[in-house]
């Protein structure tokens, strides 16, 4: 599965959108973007994947560039209790012969100010 | 629904001994595996199961057995039990095995001393 980079940590104001980046420059054609956060000291929760297409689900928008080299994660009215550590990760289909392997990197901490 | 239940939350060894922590969930998830969580890092693959009677290792399975007799449970056996294992540890289940949507536990918090 493709590698992914994402920064550290950003900050972002109660109310406003927060679009969290991150980079897999060598995601290959048959590769899923997922996007899961955890809040802290509680089990990771999914929030939504995409494959090339732009996808918005009750918690949050995917945008994936035409390239697939990156990503953006949208909460549109970010809350207290959205400041959690945002995961990206690429992972493969069934076709590729993967499973459910999800491999988590250090991901992005996102502190939402009041 | 329950979802995905740990047991324990909390627990303290000593080296050498060893434990088992348990891991149920109630929606009929083919997919099962635990993963570890150390200070300052991410989640690392310890085994998993694509159905019962079935697992496989993940990125970090030394010291650590599973087995899956049931559908519904996924225990991880710590045999000898060393300060290198402590860390938070997580199950998660998923319905079939390869949709990428994981559902997680709560966490067990182990402490090896």
């Amino acid at each position: 599965d493709a590698k992914t980079t994402q920064p550290t940590s950003m900050d972002c104001a109660e109310g406003r959108a927060a679009n969290l980046p991150c980079n897999h420059s060598t995601i290959s054609g048959n590769e899923y973007v997922y996007w899961y956060r955890q809040i802290h000291s509680q089990g990771p929760q999914y929030i939504i994947h995409g494959l090339k297409n732009n996808e918005t689900n009750e918690m949050a928008s995917l945008i994936i560039t035409e390239d697939r080299k990156s990503s953006t994660l949208i909460l549109p009215h970010a809350t207290l209790r959205d400041t959690a550590v945002y995961y990206c990760i690429v992972r493969a289909s069934l076709y590729g012969g993967a499973t459910n392997k999800l491999i988590f990197g250090t991901g992005t901490l996102l502190a939402v100010q009041p | 629904n329950a979802g995905v239940t740990q047991t324990p939350k909390f627990q303290v060894l000593k080296t050498g001994q060893s434990m088992t922590l348990q891991c149920a969930q109630d929606m009929n998830h083919e997919y099962m595996s635990w993963y570890r969580q150390d200070p300052g890092m991410g989640l690392r693959l310890i085994h998993y199961s694509v159905g019962a009677g079935i697992t496989d290792q993940g990125e970090v399975p030394n010291g650590y057995n599973v087995s899956r007799s049931t559908t519904e449970d996924f225990p991880l056996r710590l045999l000898s039990a060393a300060p290198s294992q402590t860390s938070v540890y997580f199950c998660a289940s998923s319905y079939g095995v390869d949709t990428g949507e994981l559902f997680f536990g709560e966490g067990s918090r182990l402490t090896v001393l």
